[in-house]
């Protein structure tokens, strides 16, 4: 009865691969949001969905390329992986004019990229 | 554009002492503030927020933050820490040109507690 998940919890993979991770949520809302942290903890947003559409692109390389294919799920693709890739990416979600947009966070997917 | 600054990379304090972390921002208009806690290994678990009203908001786990308009920081406060507060606690202010929110986050606090 995760509000949040995403799969897979860890991800080992060598350079030049092609990845995704997939996230879920129960919880109705109708935007979902990636985020990055960094080896530094930094936590950085990477995109936004609003039912289905993108709505928040932060200039991030087009190797990652984000696909919602319906409210619920936000999965995140990531073509010819480099070392800088390697971080934790952190799936949210939040609805709209409830709970004034209070982002509900996954428990993060955590990326090496050998 | 938002911003959100921790000044304290780390902070430790004894168990069963008082906690003050520190948060400043920067927004145009009236912040939406959060913090969020982050425990080794683990995702990140909503404390507290604060839109708007009161200016004192309680949270869980007993922590509560202090809206401060005229200084610009949203600090959170924990009147006795336990060994099981030992976390990272990051800051973070949403702001919207979009009529989207987005999240930005501060550096991060690591709390370590002493016995």
């Amino acid at each position: 009865d995760t509000a949040v998940s995403q799969t897979p919890k860890y991800l080992v993979t060598q350079m030049g691969n092609d990845k995704s991770i997939k996230c879920e949520q129960n919880l109705g809302h109708d935007t979902m949001y990636w985020y990055k942290q960094d080896s530094k903890k930094f936590l950085k947003i990477m995109f936004s969905y609003n039912n289905k559409e993108l709505i928040i692109n932060e200039t991030v390389p087009n190797r990652f390329s984000p696909k919602s294919p319906d409210k619920a799920h936000l999965n995140l693709h990531i073509n010819s992986l480099e070392l800088g890739d390697s971080a934790v990416y952190f799936c949210a979600s939040s609805q709209a004019g409830l709970d004034q947009e209070t982002q509900y966070f996954g428990p993060g997917t955590r990326l090496l990229v050998l | 554009a938002q911003s959100v600054t921790q000044p304290d990379i780390h902070i430790t304090v004894s168990e069963g002492a008082s906690l003050e972390l520190r948060c400043n921002y920067s927004y145009g208009a009236t912040p939406y503030l959060f913090w969020y806690v982050q425990s080794p290994g683990q995702g990140l678990q909503l404390l507290l927020k604060y839109f708007s009203g009161d200016t004192l908001v309680q949270g869980i786990k007993g922590f509560e933050a202090e809206f401060k308009r005229s200084q610009s920081s949203f600090n959170l406060r924990k009147p006795s820490v336990h060994w099981s507060d030992a976390a990272e606690y990051f800051c973070a202010v949403g702001g919207s040109n979009t009529g989207f929110q987005k999240l930005v986050f501060g550096t991060g606090t690591r709390l370590l507690v002493s016995p």
